[in-house]
């Protein structure tokens, strides 16, 4: 059966310093996908970055990068330079066929 | 702009009644999701639609219907046989099924008093 953990309820950081959210998970499936999304308080859920499990390189969108170690099966997300704007629910997320899991968050929060 | 509309943003409902959730998308994609949210949990597919007059049981599909009469609604009812119906709920759309990017609504928060 399919997985996806994320250890840390919680996570503070300090405004433009980085900050990494944790994710493992479990498949059997050779071909998977990874994802990271932000939900800001308002509800919505925001698409923010994509590993395949064939992918060499780690993705990086922007300030978000995901740190794919795949013989440890993590999907860490990290965030350089944070800011205000980036306290949010993270939730990673797997999709193995053409249905996605999601792990049950990380409310991360940016301090002033 | 295009996007996911999702209505009313909060919904109060009695014990036994059934109701109705508005999802609708003018972004042209072909596979529409609804997700439930639970505190401290993350998403749960209830039903998922790959095209038109097309839809498939998810996860958590008990209690809950859905149609797909045009390609760019896809409402979901909670019925009155879902036992546990207070949650938020989420729709998504992409352009394909599975495809990497999905993009969400703004979701409902359904209460039942």
């Amino acid at each position: 059966a399919q997985k996806i953990t994320q250890t840390q309820p919680g996570m503070f950081v300090q405004e433009k310093e980085a900050v990494t959210l944790d994710c493992t998970y479990d498949t059997s499936d050779q071909s998977y996908g990874l994802f990271w999304y932000k939900q800001p308080s308002s509800g919505e859920m925001i698409f923010l970055i994509y590993q395949g499990s064939y992918d060499e390189q780690n993705a990086t969108e922007g300030r978000y990068s995901l740190n794919f170690q795949k013989a440890r099966k993590s999907a860490n997300l990290v965030i350089s330079a944070s800011q205000l704007g980036d306290s949010a629910m993270y939730f990673c997320a797997m999709r193995g066929g053409f249905k996605t899991i999601f792990g049950a968050g990380t409310r991360l929060f940016v301090k002033a | 702009d295009g996007g996911i509309t999702q209505s009313p943003k909060y919904l109060f409902r009695k014990e036994g009644q059934n109701v109705t959730l508005s999802c609708e998308q003018n972004l042209n994609h072909d596979a529409m999701y609804w997700y439930r949210q639970d505190p401290g949990q993350g998403l749960r597919l209830i039903y998922y639609s790959q095209i038109v007059n097309d839809f498939q049981k998810g996860d958590i599909a008990e209690g809950y219907s859905v149609s797909r009469e045009k390609k760019e609604s896809f409402p979901l009812t909670v019925t009155s046989a879902q036992k546990n119906p207070t949650a938020f709920y989420l729709c998504a759309s992409s352009i394909v099924l599975g495809d990497t990017e999905a993009f969400f609504g703004q979701g409902t928060r359904l209460t039942v008093v």
